[in-house]
């Protein structure tokens, strides 16, 4: 089955600055990676999503990049703020069962 | 537009107990996800309905899980007996297509 791996599992920056979080997946045939942000205590909440026919999305502070050949992808958080700190997890929709599996998570602390 | 509704939030119970969450889905949405999220790690996929089929329960702990949506919309998953490591949020989510799934706030599980 896909296997998601998500690096790193915390990151701290300065507001301001930049965050990049980076998730290989494994089946070659997944065609939809969304990122979910989730604060303490509560849903995840889906922030952005690209689909493999796409190699870049952007929406506003952030932006997803898909690399096919390489199967991996990235969430970038530009001029991040302190509301911008929570967990963050990356998914892969694998087309061949059918289901989302979700990377281990990033937890993302911006300090004022 | 309501989202995902989930029932009870918190629930605490002795090992051994039988507990059981309820889940209402955002209307229409023909797919439906139970997750289980232990601290510190993504959700893990337990059953995926589709309207009241099952579509995949192959991480259901079938010999004390089991879950239900009799009637396409509503759904109810149930845990007897529990056991300490069962401890968790269980997440509900449901989606119009398979991919873009949106999740309820979860219910909480501490078994003593």
């Amino acid at each position: 089955g896909e296997n998601v791996e998500q690096h790193p599992s915390t990151l701290s920056v300065q507001e301001g600055d930049s965050a990049v979080i980076k998730c290989t997946y494994s089946d070659s045939a997944s065609n939809y990676f969304p990122w979910y942000k989730q604060e303490l205590g509560k849903r995840p909440q889906l922030i952005i999503d690209i689909r493999s026919n796409v190699g870049e999305k952007k929406d506003q502070r952030i932006a997803v990049t898909l690399n096919k050949t390489a199967k991996h992808f990235s969430l970038h958080i530009t001029e991040t703020q302190p509301e911008d700190s929570a967990v963050y997890f990356c998914a892969a929709y694998g087309a061949a069962g059918n289901k989302l599996t979700f990377g281990g998570g990033t937890r993302v602390l911006v300090k004022p | 537009e309501a989202g995902v509704a989930q029932s009870p939030r918190y629930k605490i119970i002795e090992k051994r107990q039988s507990v059981a969450f309820w889940c209402n889905p955002i209307s229409g949405h023909a797919t439906l996800y139970w997750y289980q999220q232990i601290l510190g790690q993504g959700p893990k996929l337990l059953i995926q309905f589709q309207n009241n089929g099952v579509v995949d329960d192959s991480q259901l702990p079938k010999d004390r899980f089991s879950a239900e949506r009799l009637k396409g919309v509503d759904s109810t998953l149930k845990i007897q007996p529990a056991k300490l490591e069962d401890s968790a949020v269980y997440l509900c989510a449901s989606s119009p297509s398979q991919e873009t799934q949106y999740f309820g706030p979860g219910t909480r599980l501490l078994v003593l």
